[in-house]
């Protein structure tokens, strides 16, 4: 059973334009959200966490959004670039120390110049 | 070198085969993890070791064994390897208790 899921494999967008990436999950235990970026040949970049006692975290360009009630999260770019387009990962984690991490599949981020 | 090195980058081995993989980080964390990623899967928990000691064994065959001889270096000890284990094989480290992890480049592996 997947705990965390990106619904969507794939989203193009075109340059400029705000890129909307979306993760479901559902162990309500979960208190600690991050995404990471991968290109290919590479291993995952840590991009972006929020803490379930936020609903929202910003970083330049990059805003994590948490909607705890949904058991939902999104990453917002924008303004979405071509060098954004790897595969984003979403991940979940419970309880500080835990030490695990639950992935979703990744979604294939496409920016068009 | 910084951030987390793994190498070999890529490895084909045959099913007797032994061989090992190494990661090293250069963040002076005490937490180290290997993970494997198959083919449209999600990436999966191997082994945590934390300050040196193994934590976790996320229901792995025995035919991986990690090594963990300091907080800096982590080695998968890899034999009678079977074609389905064929993955990118990952590494990560961070601060103990910490919950961000820091990924290295990782070793892509095909078993023949």
């Amino acid at each position: 059973d997947q705990q965390v899921k990106q619904n969507s494999p794939s989203l193009s967008v075109q340059e400029g334009r705000i890129s909307i990436l979306n993760c479901d999950y559902t162990n309500s235990m979960f208190d600690y959200f991050l995404w990471y970026k991968k290109y290919p040949a590479e291993g995952p970049t840590f991009l972006i966490s929020i803490s379930s006692i936020k609903d929202k975290n910003e970083d330049g360009r990059f805003t994590v959004f948490l909607n705890k009630s949904a058991k939902h999260l999104s990453l917002h770019i924008v303004p979405s670039q071509p060098g954004d387009s790897a595969v984003y990962f979403c991940a979940a984690s419970a309880l500080k120390g835990n030490y695990k991490l639950t992935f979703g599949k990744g979604t294939l981020l496409t920016v068009n110049p | 070198e910084t951030g987390v090195t793994q190498t070999p980058r890529h490895l084909v081995m045959g099913m007797t085969n032994k061989k090992s993989l190494k990661c090293e980080q250069h963040l002076g964390h005490n937490a180290m993890y290997w993970y494997k990623q198959s083919a449209k899967k999600p990436l999966e928990l191997m082994f945590v070791y934390s300050l040196e000691e193994r934590v976790e064994n996320n229901s792995v065959p025995s035919r991986f064994s990690p090594e963990c001889p300091n907080s800096s270096h982590l080695f998968l000890h890899l034999h009678t390897l079977q074609p389905e284990d064929s993955a990118l094989y990952l590494c990560a480290s961070s601060q103990e208790g910490g919950q961000t992890q820091y990924f290295g480049p990782g070793t892509r592996l095909l078993v023949l």
